[in-house]
């Protein structure tokens, strides 16, 4: 089965709501990162973590520092350019160095 | 200016021929990732490198060589491409294993 399990695969919010999307890991991971691809097809870094939360303006990521087994987005206050599609990866770390991509959450903000 | 740059940014091939993707970073990163792309598989890895001269395996290797000539250039070569390797194709760069990756705009390539 997949290493790297995201959900919700798509949603659908209204502007000025907030919502949460999910990384689940089958083992423990090292670190995680969270992207956001835009209808261009562009990937862009949100968040790189080891451990604990990061946040910038309206986003925040948290990594379980205990288990090392899930990770999540928040996004407060949604607006339409937050649409497009959020990809979570992760490091299992060790003499694994590669990241494992989940398959992404599609969002659409709408007005 | 990009940082990380990839060329062609779309190519059409016959099944059989010889393609090849490039990718130039002006990051100063150690590694250098190939990626495809396909509709509800997410990012999957083909090949990596951590250092010029130095090719490792990905997840999905087969059918595909790749090249790291130096530390700024990295190469995707499909041999004999097929119609399984339509896809859109990302190269990105990190300054040491698994850090924040940094991609380029992505190339799609179309087998017929």
């Amino acid at each position: 089965g997949d290493q790297v399990e995201q959900s919700p695969s798509a949603l659908s919010l209204h502007e000025g709501t907030d919502s949460a999307l999910r990384c689940n890991f089958t083992t423990t991971m090292r670190s995680v990162q969270w992207f956001r691809q835009n209808s261009r097809g562009s990937l862009i870094s949100l968040f790189y973590l080891a451990s604990g939360t990061k946040e910038n303006g309206r986003l925040k990521s948290a990594f379980d520092s205990k288990e090392r087994r899930y990770s999540t987005l928040h996004i407060r206050d949604a607006q339409l350019e937050d649409s497009g599609t959020y990809f979570c990866a992760a490091e299992a770390g060790g003499s694994n160095a590669k990241l494992t991509f989940g398959k992404g959450t599609k969002l659409s903000v709408k007005s | 200016e990009a940082a990380v740059t990839q060329s062609p940014r779309s190519k059409v091939a016959v099944t059989g021929g010889k393609v090849t993707l490039s990718c130039h970073q002006t990051n100063n990163h150690d590694y250098m990732y190939w990626y495809r792309q396909d509709t509800g598989h997410g990012l999957r890895l083909i090949h990596y490198s951590y250092v010029a001269d130095s090719t490792e395996k990905g997840d999905i290797p087969d059918g595909y060589k790749a090249s790291r000539p130096s530390q700024e250039n990295f190469s995707l070569i499909l041999e004999l491409a097929s119609l399984s390797q339509t896809a859109v194709y990302f190269c990105a760069s990190s300054d040491a294993s698994g850090n924040t990756l940094y991609f380029g705009e992505g190339s799609r390539l179309i087998v017929v």
